[in-house]
Parts: structure tokens; sequence; C-alpha cells
């Protein structure tokens, strides 16, 4: 079974600041490991997905997430928060496939001046 | 494409009543989701439908709620009777099958049961 667990409901930077969300994953097999962000009142996108080979994936406005086996993390990070990163995001995991996701409760980022 | 469509956009209802989720998935897409978002329980996975046909339902509450698909470009998903700890937001997803990498999410139905 697959399970996702996001530490931190919320969240708050300071524009400029590193943006660190915490996912530890539980999977019986080897993972698809997603990020997906959600804006006011929209439905969820997808930031960036890791599923094999280079365990440093690159998504969307800037963020990237590593995967970590030792550790059964996928922590999701940007190096300079900015106004318009203020969102949910929710960590997913599958056990393979893009499709059916098992997502984390979600973090709440928000970015203040 | 208009992307997945989800009606109505709010509903609000009185506990007993039955209430009814619709979405239409992206064309061409095999699959559909129905989500479940809450404070308390975040984004839980309620019903998913391949080709039409539901395969794994496990996540659905309980026996007041329902999910149908009868064709390829329509699904609803009924609460019947409702109760004000299903308010919520529920969101349809749908998937193409194959290397598709992401999910289509609807904009979700806000769900407000008094």
């Amino acid at each position: 079974a697959q399970s996702v667990t996001q530490l931190g409901s919320h969240v708050s930077v300071s524009e400029g600041a590193l943006v660190l969300l915490r996912c530890n994953y539980s999977s019986s097999v080897p993972p698809y490991l997603f990020w997906y962000v959600q804006y006011p009142n929209q439905g969820l996108q997808l930031l960036l997905k890791y599923t094999t080979g280079a365990t440093l994936v690159k998504g969307i406005n800037g963020f990237e997430a590593e995967f970590k086996k030792s550790e059964t993390s996928f922590h999701l990070t940007k190096p300079s928060a900015h106004m318009s990163d203020a969102a949910e995001y929710f960590c997913a995991v599958s056990p393979g496939g893009y499709n059916k996701l098992i997502f984390g409760a979600g973090t709440r980022l928000a970015v203040h001046p | 494409d208009a992307g997945v469509i989800q009606s109505p956009r709010h509903e609000v209802t009185e506990m007993g009543q039955e209430v009814t989720l619709r979405c239409k998935p992206i064309s061409g897409h095999n699959s559909l989701f129905w989500y479940r978002q809450t404070m308390m329980r975040g984004l839980e996975l309620l019903i998913y439908f391949n080709n039409n046909v539901p395969i794994d339902d496990s996540g659905m509450p309980e026996d007041r709620f329902s999910a149908k698909m009868p064709n390829a470009s329509f699904s609803t998903l009924k609460i019947q009777p409702s109760e004000p700890r299903d308010s919520a937001v529920y969101f349809c997803a749908s998937h193409p099958g194959g290397v598709e990498e992401k999910l289509f999410f609807g904009s979700g139905t806000q769900l407000s049961v008094l």
C-alpha cells in the first residue's frame, strides 16, 4: 500500500526566501512521486514528477524536488519565493503510472513581503 | 479543449436532501477519478473508472455515496441522503491513459450541507 505524509499543514516564508515543503512516502513497490499545486478556486496542476533515473527533478516555476530512497522523502524546494507561489501544495505517490494517485494532506504556502 | 468540466460550481443543500455532482472529462480520456477535499482529511480518492467501468471504489465512505459513468463523456457522484459531514470540495479528474504524465483536474464543486 502507498501513503504520503506532508510535514506542516502551513508554511510561511518571506518573498525571496528559500521554500522547503516536506514530503515522506511509504510504498511497497518503487514509487512514482509527484508534486501538484492548487491555486485558489482551481483544480490541481502538476508541478513536477519523479519516476526513474535522475533523483533531482526540476519542475515549473523554478521548483525542484529530490528523491531520497534511503529517507523515503521527496521534499520540494525553491531557492527564492515569489508572491505568486502562494498556494496549496500536494505531494502524491502512485505504485507506477500517472493516474491513480494517493495524495498527502497538503501544505498551504504563504509568502509575505 | 475546455478541460474537465464540473457542475455545479457551488451547491448548498439541507441535510437529508439528495445531491448530484456532475463531471465531463476531457474527450478521449479513458480514466476518470472522483476526489474529495476537506480540511481534516486532505484530498481523498473516492472512486475511479477505467473505460466507464468502476475499478476501485474502496474510498467511497459509505452506502450513501454512489457514482456512475454511463458513457465516456459523463459521470455523476450522488449522495443520498446528504449529511453536514459531507461538506467538502469534490474534484473530478481524468487521464488519457498511456504515458501522459499528469491528471487533469476540474475546478471542483464546493458542497455545503446545512
